[in-house]
């Protein structure tokens, strides 16, 4: 069974650009997660997708950073534009129903943003 | 709020020996999960072991075993017989049990394992 997958494993944008960071779930999980971690310090929630509605988006830094789940399969992270202080990893995670005992968050290897 | 405090940067163990990891956190929550994750270089995260706050018993899974110390808010990760692929990034992780299921990370422990 494929893992949670995210491209580009790295992408190199100048301030004022666009970028689009996309995360496909493991088949079958309704729902899928945003993190960042900014170099050294914890790994932030940004938000978390139930199907294609959006549960929780309380960790949406700005209106900047815009996501979307079409479908409710894969999911895509806009930044537009990118400021230097959105380098960082951004990690995916996919789960089944989080309600229920004991499912966890399944992650990514996440995607490296450096913006210069 | 909760926070998840991991005040080891980085720690070093010799391959075959035993390193423990700190992790405190804070909440007012009585019911909750705790995680420890690793994240090998440039690979996804994986769960290390789980532990449900309303149990007492520590959890254990192979060379790997966790300290839970709920009255202390304490939960300390354990390596066993370690290993040279035991070598990565470690966060330690709390999620409520119910009404948001974020994910509240601490800021990481890399170990390094010397042969």
């Amino acid at each position: 069974e494929a893992g949670v997958t995210q491209f580009p494993s790295h992408s190199v944008i100048e301030k004022g650009q666009t970028v689009t960071l996309r995360c496909d779930p493991i088949s079958g999980h309704d729902n899928l997660y945003w993190y960042r971690r900014v170099m050294g310090k914890e790994i932030k929630f940004l938000l978390h997708f139930v199907k294609e509605s959006k549960q929780d988006e309380s960790g949406m830094p700005n209106n900047r950073f815009l996501a979307e789940r079409t479908g409710g399969t894969y999911s895509t992270l806009k930044v537009q534009p990118a400021e230097l202080e959105d380098s960082g990893v951004y990690f995916c995670a996919s789960s089944q129903d989080p309600r229920v005992g004991k499912n966890i968050q399944y992650f990514g290897a996440g995607t490296r943003l450096s913006v210069l | 709020a909760q926070t998840v405090t991991q005040s080891q940067p980085e720690m070093s163990v010799q391959e075959a020996e035993t390193v423990t990891l700190s992790c405190t956190y804070d909440t007012s929550e009585s019911d909750y999960y705790l995680f420890w994750y690793k994240q090998p270089p440039s690979r996804q995260m994986i769960l290390v072991i789980r532990q449900e706050a309303y149990k007492q018993q520590n959890a254990t899974e192979n060379r790997f075993s966790v300290n839970f110390q709920k009255a202390a808010k304490s939960f300390s990760l354990k390596i066993s017989d370690s290993q040279l692929g035991d070598a990565a990034m470690y966060f330690c992780a709390y999620r409520r049990r119910s009404g948001t299921y974020k994910y509240i990370f601490g800021t990481g422990t890399r170990l390094k394992v010397l042969a």
